[in-house]
């Protein structure tokens, strides 16, 4: 069975700096996509970052950037230029390339200090 | 132009009575999903339905009865409520079988039995 595990239950960072959120996942599957949710106070789920395990490129929206390293299957978010909105739940996620069930991790809040 | 939307946002209920919450997705997806949150935020799969068929049905009270009348809609039915179903119910959705796509989220629904 798949695992997705989230050793950093709280982590806080200072405005504008940077921090990066850890995951780690067990699973026997080469084929297999990676996502990180964001989930603010509003407690809506909110997509930030994907990530295809056939893809060696990190994926990159803006301040989110992944460290995807499949062998070690390890898959952290790094938030640069930390800004006050940044806090927030985030949850690791993986989905297997087919069928539709996904794992969540067990989420970081992450506290922005002004 | 909401994409998953689920009814409603608060339900306050005294223990022992039967409650429903609906949701609806407008994106044409095949897979829904009912995730329970807990207070300590654990994001746990309750249930799946593939085309209105459940696919997966995780060790969940029989108490609890999803509903999938189409595919654009699951409702949840949760009879004779206990304290101990305070949570935040989240409805989901996504496509089968594209790995790639991420699971879209309602803003939940926050249940309180008192």
């Amino acid at each position: 069975a798949q695992t997705v595990t989230q050793s950093q239950p709280e982590m806080s960072v200072q405005e504008a700096e940077t921090v990066t959120l850890s995951c780690t996942y067990d699973t026997s599957e080469s084929d297999y996509y990676l996502f990180w949710y964001k989930q603010p106070p509003s407690r809506q789920m909110i997509l930030v970052i994907r990530q295809e395990a056939y893809k060696q490129q990190n994926a990159t929206e803006n301040r989110f950037s992944v460290n995807f390293q499949k062998a070690a299957k390890s898959f952290s978010l790094k938030i640069s230029d930390s800004q006050l909105g940044d806090a927030a739940m985030y949850f690791c996620a993986y989905r297997r390339n087919t069928g539709n069930q996904f794992y969540f991790g067990t989420g970081t809040s992450l506290t922005v200090i002004p | 132009d909401t994409a998953v939307s689920q009814t409603p946002k608060y339900l306050v209920t005294q223990m022992g009575n039967d409650k429903s919450i609906k949701c609806e997705q407008n994106l044409g997806h095949d897979t829904m999903y009912w995730y329970k949150q807990d207070s300590k935020k654990f994001l746990k799969i309750m249930f799946s339905y593939n085309n209105k068929e459940l696919i997966i049905n995780e060790t969940v009270p029989n108490r609890f009865s999803p509903k999938s009348p189409d595919k654009a809609h699951l409702n949840l039915h949760i009879n004779s409520l206990e304290l101990g179903d305070s949570a935040v119910y989240f409805c989901a959705s996504s496509p089968y079988s594209t790995g790639g796509t991420e699971a879209f989220f309602g803003q939940g629904t926050r249940l309180t039995v008192v």
